[in-house]
């Protein structure tokens, strides 16, 4: 089944412990996304990748780092949370040949840093 | 930069009836996708609909159609029957082709009662 998978799926700590949310998606797609999401402002881009060893910030990427060593994995990298990082995060993905402009999420992790 | 907007926080719906939601974006591109998605309480991202911008004619997806006026940048999902299971966030997003990123509005909550 073609999925993008993203662990974990919910996760409380403190501030400044380094956390890591991984992403994979196995439909073998060059482009993959992290977005946050929060009340009233829709999703916002943190970072993107145009294929491996190429990642480029998007909207909001103070306090974010990511990287793309494998086409199929592209990990979020908190290494020190702040409470207002608190937020619903989505990683997602698309293939630019035979593009038809949709993402492909994953289903959500939701953050809560204390 | 493009922005996407959707005026309705929130709206609600009769079951069986009819319910339009609306969206307007700004770019000064010419090809570029639009979509809805649906984000139900399992915070899954799912498409409703797809747009692109070249195709005049209006997309449709059984229950689901669009009104894609470009002159005027709108672009608005029309439900029709609604359903309990429609109940659900919507977002309105916007993509140039060949893009790397996807716009997002902010979300209207939409609220199907029996």
């Amino acid at each position: 089944e073609a999925q993008v998978t993203q662990n974990p799926r919910y996760l409380i700590t403190v501030t400044g412990k380094k956390l890591t949310v991984t992403c994979s998606q196995n439909m073998n797609h060059e482009y993959m996304s992290w977005y946050r999401q929060d009340p009233g402002l829709g999703l916002r881009q943190i970072y993107y990748s145009m294929n491996v060893e190429v990642t480029d910030k998007g909207d909001v990427p103070e306090g974010y780092k990511v990287s793309r060593k494998e086409k199929r994995n592209f990990p979020l990298i908190l290494e020190s949370p702040s409470p207002n990082q608190t937020s619903l995060y989505f990683c997602a993905s698309s293939s630019y040949s035979g593009d038809t402009g949709e993402l492909f999420f994953g289903e959500g992790s939701r953050l809560t840093v204390l | 930069a493009q922005t996407v907007t959707q005026s309705q926080p929130e709206m609600s719906v009769q079951e069986a009836e009819t319910v339009t939601l609306s969206c307007t974006y700004d770019t000064s591109e010419s090809d570029y996708y639009l979509f809805w998605y649906k984000q139900p309480p399992s915070r899954q991202m799912i498409l409703v609909i797809r747009q692109e911008a070249y195709k005049q004619q209006n997309a449709t997806e059984n229950r689901f159609s669009v009104n894609f006026q470009k002159a005027a940048k709108s672009f608005s999902l029309k439900i029709s029957d609604s359903q309990l299971g429609d109940a659900a966030m919507y977002f309105c997003a916007y993509r140039r082709t060949r893009s790397n990123d996807m716009r997002f509005g902010a979300g209207t909550r939409l609220t199907v009662k029996p």
